[in-house]
């Protein structure tokens, strides 16, 4: 089955304690990128990448540190967390010419930082 | 950025068609337009894109107006499960930010029984 999986789904953690989430599709895609889910604020993009060690930053990047480093992951690093990056986060990927083709989002990780 | 405008909710019958509109004044000539829509708990999923001319799938239908500034996502018999949150973006289409999209806040659709 083609899809986006995110671990762990859910996560409480303290502020400063480094935490990694992890993406992985097996679709073969090029593109993958991280959004972050706020009330109110609707999606934002905080990294995406278009290809194997290629990244770039989206709208929101601050606090947060990607890699590509094969093709079918794309994890998500907190270095220290802090209590703003409470939130809903959703991996996506699709296949490169994305003008032409939808994202596959993963499940969502719901992150709280105390 | 590339910003869309939606309204913040709509209401509709099930069984009844529902119109999504979306305004996009500041797209480009080769922006794609999509929409995506996210269920309660759920991750968002797509829907229907479209460039210029009229799309239909098996989810919706796309609408999109002539100058391209505009376009409405149409289902055809609302149900219960259509209830959603509905995102219409547009993809920008040159060079490095071909892959930055900007999702706004979306369109709550309320599905009446």
């Amino acid at each position: 089955e083609a899809q986006v999986t995110q671990n762990p789904r859910y996560l409480i953690t303290v502020t400063g304690k480094k935490l990694t989430v992890t993406c992985s599709q097996n679709m073969n895609h090029e593109y993958m990128s991280w959004y972050r889910q706020d009330p109110g604020l609707g999606l934002r993009q905080i990294y995406y990448s278009m290809n194997v060690e290629v990244t770039d930053k989206g709208d929101v990047p601050e606090g947060y540190k990607v890699s590509r480093k094969e093709k079918r992951n794309f994890p998500l690093i907190l270095e220290s967390p802090s209590p703003n990056q409470t939130s809903l986060y959703f991996c996506a990927s699709s296949s490169e010419g994305e003008g032409t083709s939808g994202l596959h989002f993963g499940p969502g990780t719901r992150l709280t930082v105390t | 950025d590339a910003k869309t405008t939606q309204p913040n909710s709509m209401e509709s019958n099930e069984e009844e068609p529902v119109h999504l509109p979306c305004n996009h004044s500041t797209i480009s000539g080769t922006d794609y337009i999509h929409w995506y829509r996210q269920l309660p708990s759920q991750g968002p999923e797509y829907v229907i894109h479209g460039l210029t001319s009229n799309v239909n799938n098996r989810m919706a239908s796309l609408a999109i107006a002539e100058d391209r500034k505009s376009s409405t996502l149409i289902l055809h018999r609302a149900t219960l499960r259509d209830a959603a949150v509905y995102y219409c973006i547009h993809r920008p289409n040159s060079g490095g930010s071909n892959y930055k999209l900007t999702f706004g806040k979306g369109t709550l659709l309320t599905v009446n029984p």
